[in-house]
């Protein structure tokens, strides 16, 4: 069965640390990748994609992510997070063949001062 | 450049109770999709539209949940006989069909069923 994986499903750091989210996923054939941020009394809002080319995209807000196809990961970086990065984060996969999104449970980021 | 909106953003119901919910997507997107999210999980995909045409329905999508989009612009979705296992935050995304297509959430529906 198709599946998406997020690893860290509560993570805090401190200002200025470096963030990073894992995200697998189960599929066959070709994916589309996405992060989606959820902040505190907001809607998903989309913060980055991936649909081919080079695997290393970059996103709002300084996030990046790189698709290791070999290893099935979409992770979610960024060198020095904010309070205000504060947010449930989403990795989904698309597929080719359909047109639904597959999304992770989430990882809810806290940031401290 | 105006988001997707849903109505109501919450409503409280009493089991057994219809309830109905409506989308209304980014202008001119051709493509209208409803997600479920329940606590601690990602949102869930129920069913999509290309246009009026809804083309594909989850196996989450049970006899009592209908959803239509008449004219291919806002949709509905309805819940008949509602239970409490029906309360979630349901989700409405839309996107235009080619390219990178991406989907783009408006800011939910959230259901109490008491």
């Amino acid at each position: 069965a198709q599946s998406v994986s997020q690893h860290n499903h509560h993570v805090i750091l401190s200002e200025a640390a470096s963030l990073e989210l894992g995200c697998n996923y189960s599929y066959g054939g070709t994916v589309n990748l996405f992060w989606y941020v959820q902040y505190p009394g907001q809607h998903l809002q989309l913060l980055l994609k991936y649909f081919s080319g080079d695997p290393l995209v970059k996103g709002i807000k300084g996030f990046e992510a790189e698709f290791i196809k070999s290893k099935f990961s979409f992770n979610l970086r960024k060198p020095s997070v904010q309070w205000s990065d504060t947010a449930e984060y989403f990795c989904a996969v698309g597929s080719n063949s359909g047109y639904a999104l597959n999304f992770g449970k989430g990882t809810s980021l806290l940031v401290t001062p | 450049d105006t988001g997707v909106s849903q109505d109501p953003r919450h409503k409280i119901t009493k089991r057994g109770q219809n309830v109905t919910f409506r989308c209304d997507p980014i202008s001119e997107h051709n493509r209208l999709y409803w997600y479920r999210q329940t606590l601690g999980q990602g949102p869930e995909f129920l069913t999509y539209f290309q246009n009026e045409a809804q083309l594909e329905k989850s196996r989450l999508l049970s006899d009592r949940f209908s959803a239509e989009r008449p004219k291919g612009s806002f949709s509905t979705l309805e819940i008949q006989r509602t239970e409490q296992g029906d309360s979630a935050m349901y989700l409405c995304a839309s996107s235009l069909v080619g390219g990178e297509e991406t989907q783009y959430f408006g800011p939910g529906t959230r259901l109490l069923v008491l």
